[in-house]
């Protein structure tokens, strides 16, 4: 089974300070990770994945993540937040080697981080 | 660009109502989805199809149902809506093939989905 799971409902930060929100995930083989950001009464939007190579990947919006092996996390970061970076992220995973070969490309999704940047 | 386009945004049932909401992508992707969207739950997988008459259940199918007839539309059906399926319903899609796909999922805008 793989799982993801987001330990904050919510993140508060001001702007042009950095962020973080936080992701952590199950699967039994490698990961597939995978960040999405929603603005209100929209879809998902991709940011970026980590597939294999360097553990920092760089995404859009000046988005980065960086996937930790050991602990298991692929934390979303930005340097520099801004006001229109509010919105809710999601991290998801897939297992790289599905046992369901049908089913593979499904993503497992965390339950959301809502991220406020105050002026 | 690619597309995936869900042509109904809002829409508000009466309980017992057949619902269907409709799907559509121009990527000619092989793998579709539908997932659910509720606070506090993230998205939840309901069904997905891998190919023209395929389908496999997700996580939550209980009260959905889906067809497939073209490559490029996906339909989810609630055959009797009920209040416990007022939610945002999201679809997505991806192409299949090749060594282990490690493409992200493409999504539409969503369906915001009432039941009274």
């Amino acid at each position: 089974a793989q799982s993801v799971a987001q330990p904050e409902d919510q993140v508060n930060v001001a702007e042009g300070n950095p962020l973080t929100v936080k992701c952590t995930y199950s699967v039994s083989g490698n990961p597939y990770l995978f960040w999405y950001v929603q603005y209100p009464n929209r879809g998902l939007q991709f940011l970026l994945k980590y597939i294999t190579g360097d553990n920092l990947v760089k995404g859009s919006y000046g988005f980065e993540a960086e996937f930790n092996k050991s602990q298991t996390s692929f934390h979303l970061k930005k340097p520099s937040a801004l006001v229109s970076d509010s919105a809710l992220y999601f991290c998801a995973v897939r297992d790289s080697q599905p046992s369901n070969s049908n089913s593979g490309y499904a993503l497992n999704f965390g339950k959301g981080t809502s991220l406020l940047v105050t002026p | 660009d690619v597309k995936v386009t869900q042509s109904s945004r809002y829409l508000v049932k009466r309980t017992g109502e057949k619902v269907f909401l409709e799907c559509v992508q121009d990527m000619d992707h092989e793998n579709m989805f539908w997932y659910r969207q509720d606070p506090g739950l993230g998205l939840r997988l309901i069904y997905f199809s891998y190919d023209v008459k395929m389908k496999e259940k997700g996580d939550i199918p209980e009260g959905y149902s889906v067809s497939r007839e073209k490559k490029e539309r996906f339909s989810l059906i609630l055959e009797s809506a009920s209040t416990n399926q007022t939610s945002m319903y999201l679809c997505a899609s991806i192409q299949a093939g090749g060594p282990p796909n490690t493409g992200e999922l493409f999504f539409g805008e969503g369906s915001r989905l009432t039941v009274l």
